[in-house]
C-alpha cells in the first residue's frame, strides 16, 4: 500500500472549514485515496474517496492535486461533532489480504467553540 | 437502517475461557472482516471472509478463529484467550465487486475485550 503522511493534530474553529492534508507521493496510477474518521473509540466511518478528480458528498469534499501526490479533505462547516481522528488511506495490494485497510496514525482534529 | 452490529460491546474474562464475539450485518454484503485496535499500533486485520464458507488470515490471526456459515454473520472465536488479546475489536463489511472487496467499508461499534 502506498504510504501516507498526515499531520498528527489540527485545530479548527466551529463553523469554519477544516482542511486536512495528506501526502501520498508513492501512489500509483490506479490507486484511490480513501478517507475515514474515528470518533473516540467508535467504529471507523467512511467519508469519501477519489482517484484523480475532486469529489464531494454530503459529508466532505476531497481535493486531489494534479500529480496525485497529495490530497486535502475539506469539512466545509466544522461542528463539535466532527472532532475525531481522520485517516487518509491508499489501499492497494497487500499480499493476500484483500480488503485490508491500513490505518496509520491519522490526524486528530479538534473543533473548538 | 444499514448497520453492522457486534455483541457483546464490553467483555471482561479470564485467561483460557473460550469466548465468541458475534458480528452481524444487514446489507447482504459478501465481504466481512475483523480488526483489532491497540494504542500505537492502529487497526490490524485479523481475519476476513469473501463469502460464505470462504475465510482467510489477515495480518494477526494467531489465537483467533472465525467461521462464516451464513452471509450475515461472522463470529470471532477466542478458544483460549490470553491477556495479550486485550484489545478493541471491530467487525467490518463491504460489498464484493468483480475486482474484489470495496474499501468503502461499514464498521461495527466495537467490542472492548479485557482478558485478565
Amino acid at each position: 500500500d502506498a504510504k501516507t503522511t498526515q499531520p498528527p493534530s489540527m485545530d479548527c474553529a466551529e463553523g469554519r472549514a477544516a482542511n486536512l492534508p495528506c501526502n501520498h507521493s508513492t501512489i500509483s496510477g490506479n490507486e484511490y485515496v480513501y478517507w475515514y474518521r474515528q470518533i473516540h473509540s467508535q467504529g471507523p466511518q467512511y467519508i469519501i474517496h477519489g482517484l484523480k478528480n475532486n469529489e464531494t458528498n454530503e459529508m466532505a469534499s476531497l481535493i486531489i492535486t494534479e500529480d496525485r501526490k497529495s490530497s486535502t479533505l475539506i469539512l466545509p462547516h466544522a461542528t463539535l461533532r466532527d472532532t475525531a481522528v481522520y485517516y487518509c488511506i491508499v489501499p492497494g495490494g497487500h499480499g493476500g489480504s484483500q480488503g485490508n485497510l491500513i490505518f496509520g496514525k491519522g490526524t486528530k482534529l479538534s473543533v473548538k467553540p | 437502517e444499514a448497520q453492522v452490529t457486534q455483541n457483546p460491546r464490553y467483555l471482561i474474562t479470564v485467561t483460557g475461557k473460550k469466548l465468541t464475539v458475534t458480528c452481524s450485518q444487514n446489507m447482504n454484503h459478501e465481504y466481512m472482516s475483523w480488526y483489532r485496535q491497540d494504542p500505537g499500533l492502529g487497526l490490524r486485520q485479523i481475519y476476513y471472509s469473501m463469502n460464505v464458507e470462504v475465510t482467510d488470515k489477515g495480518d494477526v490471526p494467531e489465537g483467533y478463529k472465525v467461521s462464516r456459515k451464513e452471509k450475515r454473520n461472522f463470529p470471532l472465536i477466542l478458544e483460549s484467550p490470553s491477556p495479550n488479546q486485550t484489545s478493541l475489536y471491530f467487525c467490518a463489511s463491504s460489498p464484493l465487486r468483480t475486482s474484489g472487496p470495496t474499501y468503502e467499508q461499514y464498521f461495527g461499534p466495537g467490542t472492548r475485550l479485557t482478558v485478565t
